[in-house]
């Protein structure tokens, strides 16, 4: 059982419809991360927040909107999504910074969340 | 931009072959780290590479981190059918604040019984 909980597994939405992801970590981590995976293409890095703080938004469309209430749970709020953004959005966490860097902290991943929108 | 290039992006073997996935770039990376993702699940690590010549070995897995830190590769040895599955190569990049991993775009890997 991963130690990163998504929900939904699946979501359908309409392009005029607003909907949520949500992410829990139960690691005690301090780093969280939303990710979108598309077929045959390299996993897209969105938003980055470190105990609670936005440090990385990667040039998001604002259609997409994270919130980081606490450093276990993380949002994503889709408002007017396009049908290109279907993908797997899958949410990660990690110790973060000032525990040796990020880059030797490994990645924990969520199961996803498939989004269709028709 | 750095970039990551992954390859080969699909491979098909028989149970009990080896083989070889690589990933390069001209880019320099603080570290590499490996991951492998099954269908309905999320990236799992395998392994985390931080010096230029570094060897890691995990059971049947072989992961070394190029001399010059731009390339990585992973071998596999007797492949069974329990290691089908997407393998992901991911580069740390900038100082070690940001947070910012680059992910190549993955190798399928199918091994048949």
């Amino acid at each position: 059982e991963t130690g990163v909980t998504q929900t939904p597994r699946h979501l359908v939405m309409g392009m005029t419809n607003k909907k949520s992801l949500k992410c829990e970590q139960h690691l005690g981590h301090n780093a969280m991360y939303w990710y979108k995976q598309s077929a045959k293409k390299p996993l897209e890095l969105m938003f980055v927040y470190n105990f609670k703080e936005q440090t990385e938004n990667n040039s998001v469309p604002s259609r997409f909107s994270p919130e980081c209430p606490n450093s276990s749970h993380l949002f994503l709020h889709l408002h007017t999504l396009q049908p290109e953004d279907s993908a797997l959005y899958l949410c990660a966490s990690s110790q973060g910074k000032g525990r040796g860097g990020y880059y030797n902290s490994p990645l924990h991943f969520g199961n996803g969340t498939r989004l269709t929108v028709t | 931009t750095q970039l990551l290039e992954q390859s080969p992006q699909f491979l098909s073997i028989q149970e009990g072959e080896n083989l070889t996935v690589y990933c390069n770039s001209s880019s320099v990376f603080s570290s590499l780290q490996w991951y492998r993702q099954e269908p309905g699940e999320g990236p799992v690590l395998l392994v985390t590479v931080v010096t230029g010549g570094e060897v890691k070995k995990l059971k049947r897995l072989t992961f070394q981190f190029g001399d010059a830190r731009k390339d990585s590769s992973l071998h596999i040895t007797a492949a069974q059918p329990g290691d089908t599955g997407l393998y992901l190569c991911a580069g740390g990049v900038g100082s070690s604040n940001t947070g910012k991993l680059i992910f190549g775009q993955g190798t399928t890997l199918q091994v048949k019984p």
